[in-house]
């Protein structure tokens, strides 16, 4: 069983509002992943890091921000929350030098809604 | 750049009857690997099985198994015996690796039902 823990499950918040996802894992994992889901839609990474210090912007252009101080904590923020953000994301990881086959392990995700 | 293709936006199945969701892909590279997910109406991922390119044989995980077709470039996922609790999105995946860091790239889903 994977361990990797989202907060909150779901936020609905005004638009301009400063908003910080939050992911930890206690895998000890390298690897973290940001991804951005529309209802019924595919996912689209947004944000990965390879770890301690490193960030990187993923496929799909974001106005969100990441950080990665610890190893186990992967925050997203959004400075100025607007409508176009609402969204589903879903945080993951996956760790390092064990080849192409070790699965991402996804959190339960952060529906978010802006008003 | 490679891409995954989920052609059936939703599958109908009858419980303990057998199905088959639909995934090609295109890619350049010689090694790769395939993954299938499911995500159920609250919202997680859940991994289900994995492929690698260079696998002779086909994956099995219980009710899941995989039929890998190299050449034609398709990665179907046959699930057996469907339950209730199968209903949910299915979301086939591909790892990159040239980039070295071995992102995933997803395709659209199939929505499965399965009916009693």
């Amino acid at each position: 069983e994977a361990d990797i823990y989202q907060t909150p499950r779901y936020l609905v918040i005004g638009t301009g509002k400063k908003i910080t996802l939050e992911c930890s894992q206690t895998m000890g994992h390298d690897k973290m992943y940001w991804y951005q889901q529309d209802p019924g839609m595919e996912l689209h990474l947004i944000h990965y890091s390879y770890g301690v210090n490193s960030t990187e912007k993923g496929d799909l252009s974001s106005e969100s921000t990441v950080s990665r101080i610890r190893t186990e904590h992967f925050p997203l923020t959004l400075e100025s929350a607007r409508p176009s953000h609402t969204s589903q994301y879903l945080c993951a990881s996956s760790p390092s030098g064990q080849g192409i086959n070790q699965p991402q392990h996804f959190g339960d995700g952060t529906r978010l809604s802006i008003l | 750049a490679q891409k995954i293709t989920q052609t059936q936006p939703g599958m109908f199945v009858q419980e303990k009857e057998a199905v088959t969701l639909d995934c090609t892909y295109d890619t350049s590279d010689q090694s790769y690997g395939l993954f299938w997910y499911k995500q159920p109406s609250s919202g997680e991922m859940i991994f289900l099985i994995y492929q690698g390119s260079y696998d002779e044989q086909n994956a099995t995980e219980g009710r899941y198994s995989l039929n890998f077709q190299k050449a034609r470039k398709s990665a179907n996922l046959v699930i057996s015996a469907s339950q209730l609790g199968d209903s949910a999105m299915y979301f086939c995946a591909m790892r990159e690796t040239y980039t070295g860091f071995q992102k995933l790239v997803f395709g659209t889903g199939t929505r499965l039902l399965v009916s009693p």
